[in-house]
């Protein structure tokens, strides 16, 4: 197993640009969710999902859109980068839920000028 | 509004000694917790999970306590060796009971910790 993988591992962004933030788990996960992880700040949640076709916001969803349409896949959307959107990314999957152990992919380190 | 915090922020003690993470929480009401490990540019590798209902969990020279009536948990490194040098993280996983919060793990800001050779 791949576990959770994330594309891109950098991705240098202007102001304004959009783009897409891979994340893909091959371990039949139900449950995955978006984090962002910022010095001093500590991982926040962005979105997550309990589900094909079942999305949800986190405590920091403004400026980020998300869908799931397929058990594997979770991409992260942001339609109009800002500079206080550089940030590490990292995506977590976990069977069945909350309850359960999570699981985290390697990240993506954005930067936005 | 759960919070986690995580004391101390940074630790640097001489290989062999055993050392002791903390980490509190300001509310009972979660599944489980979990320790991570991140290493310098990378992704958190779990350490140990314990559910609400278990008081430890232990792999190799770890070992992880829950206290959920005082909201602590411990994270205890046995014998430390300089390849142990991370940042480690404590994440709570809150049961929200229809109050609106979101379903995901709450984070503390970790401890920074160097084990000198």
């Amino acid at each position: 197993n791949a576990g959770v993988t994330q594309t891109p591992k950098f991705q240098v962004l202007k102001t304004g640009q959009s783009m897409t933030l891979q994340c893909a788990q091959d371990m039949n996960h139900e449950y995955m969710s978006w984090y962002r992880q910022d010095p001093g700040m500590g991982l926040r949640l962005i979105h997550y999902s309990v589900g094909a076709g079942i999305t949800d916001q986190g405590e920091v969803p403004n400026g980020y859109n998300v869908s799931r349409s397929t058990t594997e896949d979770f991409p992260l959307r942001l339609l109009s980068a800002a500079p206080s959107q550089t940030s590490v990314y990292f995506c977590a999957s976990s069977y069945g839920g909350q309850s359960y152990e999570q699981y985290f992919g390697p990240g993506t380190r954005l930067t936005v000028t | 509004k759960q919070e986690v915090t995580q004391i101390p922020a940074a630790l640097s003690v001489p290989e062999g000694e055993n050392l002791v993470l903390n980490c509190s929480f300001t509310d009972s009401a979660i599944y489980n917790l979990q320790w991570f490990r991140q290493d310098p540019g990378k992704g958190l590798t779990s350490l140990l999970l314990i559910q609400s209902s278990q008081r430890e969990q232990t792999s190799g020279r770890l070992n992880a306590s829950l206290d959920k009536s005082s909201g602590r948990s411990t994270l205890y490194i046995a014998a430390s060796q300089p390849g142990d040098s991370a940042t480690y993280l404590c994440a709570v996983n809150p049961i929200n009971l229809g109050g609106g919060g979101a379903d995901g793990l709450t984070f503390g800001k970790g401890t920074h910790l160097i084990i000198q050779p």
